[in-house]
């Protein structure tokens, strides 16, 4: 079964940091284009970034609200996707999902996981 | 960045209704749009890609049409299990970015 969990999640002060972690089973991690989207209380979904593949240099992009403080990055010989968060704002609270990038590119996100929760209060 | 308008922000249906939900691009997105499906507290589903290509999986009463700027996502009979939040997306450019949603509720 394909399958995506996130991990990492956790209450922190403004200005601080985080790693959440996404684990991925059931399918060749290494082939797929990677994405964190976000989804603060109430409001909908919003891309926070992309990794690309090996093949395509692991590049990344970020959206605007998140460049130059959050990094993606992956362990492709252990199947996770790691998102680093830093000078966080309250903000960034949100239930954060990784999800998988599908089809041939562009890359649609097929695959989602259930998100963890991070809350960014004093 | 490329601007995307869903509408309605929420309907009420029946079951059995058709219902359709539209979403506007900012400018051209050569076709890449897609469709999501998310219940409270669960991970949003893929439904449709490349405009109308049905997620493998998704029952036949989903569709999907347009092109240029404009966009559909068409449930032919609402089913109980239909109930939820749809989003479109734009994956063509970055940053990628997704309509704001339409909630289908019970009428």
């Amino acid at each position: 079964e394909v399958q995506l969990v996130e991990s990492g999640g956790d209450l922190v002060q403004p200005g601080g940091s985080l790693r959440l972690s996404c684990a991925a089973s059931g399918f060749t991690f290494s082939d797929h284009y990677m994405d964190w989207v976000r989804q603060a209380p109430g409001k909908g979904l919003e891309w926070v970034g992309r990794t690309r593949n090996k093949p395509n240099g692991y590049t990344t992009e970020y959206a605007a609200s998140v460049k130059g403080r959050f990094t993606i990055s992956r362990d492709d010989s252990k199947n996770a996707l790691y998102l680093q968060m830093n000078s966080l704002k309250t903000d960034d609270t949100a239930v954060y999902h990784c999800a998988r990038g599908g089809g041939s590119s562009p890359y649609y996100m097929d695959v989602w996981g259930k998100g963890t929760t991070v809350t960014v209060s004093s | 960045d490329i601007q995307m308008t869903q509408s309605p922000s929420s309907l009420s249906a029946s079951v059995g209704d058709r219902v359709t939900i539209t979403c506007r691009a900012s400018q051209g997105i050569g076709g890449w749009l897609a469709w999501y499906q998310q219940k409270p507290e669960r991970a949003p589903k893929s439904l449709i890609y490349a405009t109308s290509n049905l997620q493998s999986g998704v029952p036949s009463r989903f569709s999907g049409s347009g092109s240029g700027t404009d966009f559909t996502l068409t449930i032919s009979s609402l089913q109980p299990e239909d109930f939820a939040t749809y989003y479109c997306q734009q994956y063509g450019s970055y940053p990628l970015t997704f309509g704001g949603g339409t909630k289908v509720e019970t009428k």
